[in-house]
């Protein structure tokens, strides 16, 4: 069975602050996935990374940065300087390759960034 | 590349009608996923295709829900007789199948579609 645990229900910080999303998984594959999607107010899933279980390097994209570490099974989502337009719903995904490809979705985190 | 397009984006119907979600895949994708969106159950997945044949629909709610795939460029999702309880956005998602990269519509990816928002009162 598959399961991704994101503990955080909602975070609010004020405007340049940095911000760590966390998501811990589970799964009995030995190739898995990982992914994180962005859902704006406007409700639209926007995704953001792909990782391969076998590829645990971090990964930074301008403002963004993905930790990812097998060892604890968590998959780590921090924003720098955070921003108003970051204000979105989160969403930590899975996927494995006996599993089928479909996504498994954490439930979100709520990231209000406030002026 | 229109991506992922739905319809309708929003239909609000009466207890007991029939609603039908249609949704039409990025071209050469060849997985097609419908996802239904709650505040309490947060992402589910219904059921997902592969070349056009159900894979895995142990997610579909009860015999009122039913998808097809009549062909690789157009899905549906039937609800009949509807209920209160299926209120919910409904996403469709479509991709490829694991052997090519990362990126954004590199395999394994999923592209959503805008959404379609259901009420039923």
């Amino acid at each position: 069975a598959q399961k991704v645990t994101q503990a955080q229900t909602e975070i609010s910080v004020v405007e340049k602050e940095d911000v760590t999303l966390d998501c811990v998984y589970e799964t009995r594959d030995t190739t898995y996935y990982l992914f994180w999607y962005k859902q704006p107010p406007s409700g639209e899933l926007v995704f953001l990374i792909r990782r391969n279980s076998f590829d645990e390097q971090n990964e930074i994209s301008g403002r963004y940065s993905w930790n990812f570490q097998k060892s604890t099974s968590s998959f780590n989502f921090t924003i720098t300087a955070s921003q108003v337009v970051d204000s979105a719903v989160y969403f930590c995904a899975l996927s494995g390759a006996n599993s089928g490809y479909a996504l498994n979705f954490g439930k979100g985190t709520s990231l209000l960034v406030t002026p | 590349d229109a991506g992922v397009i739905q319809s309708p984006r929003h239909e609000v119907t009466e207890m007991g009608q029939e609603v039908t979600l249609r949704c039409k895949p990025i071209s050469g994708h060849d997985y097609l996923f419908w996802y239904r969106q709650t505040m309490m159950r947060g992402l589910e997945l219904l059921i997902y295709f592969n070349n056009n044949v159900p894979i895995d629909d142990s997610g579909m709610p009860e015999d009122r829900f039913s998808a097809k795939m009549p062909n690789a460029s157009f899905s549906t999702l039937k609800i009949q007789p509807s209920e209160p309880r299926d209120s919910a956005v409904y996403f469709c998602a479509s991709s490829l199948g694991l052997g090519g990269t990362g990126g954004p519509r590199g395999a394994n990816v999923l592209t959503f579609g805008a959404g379609s928002r259901l009420t039923v009162l």
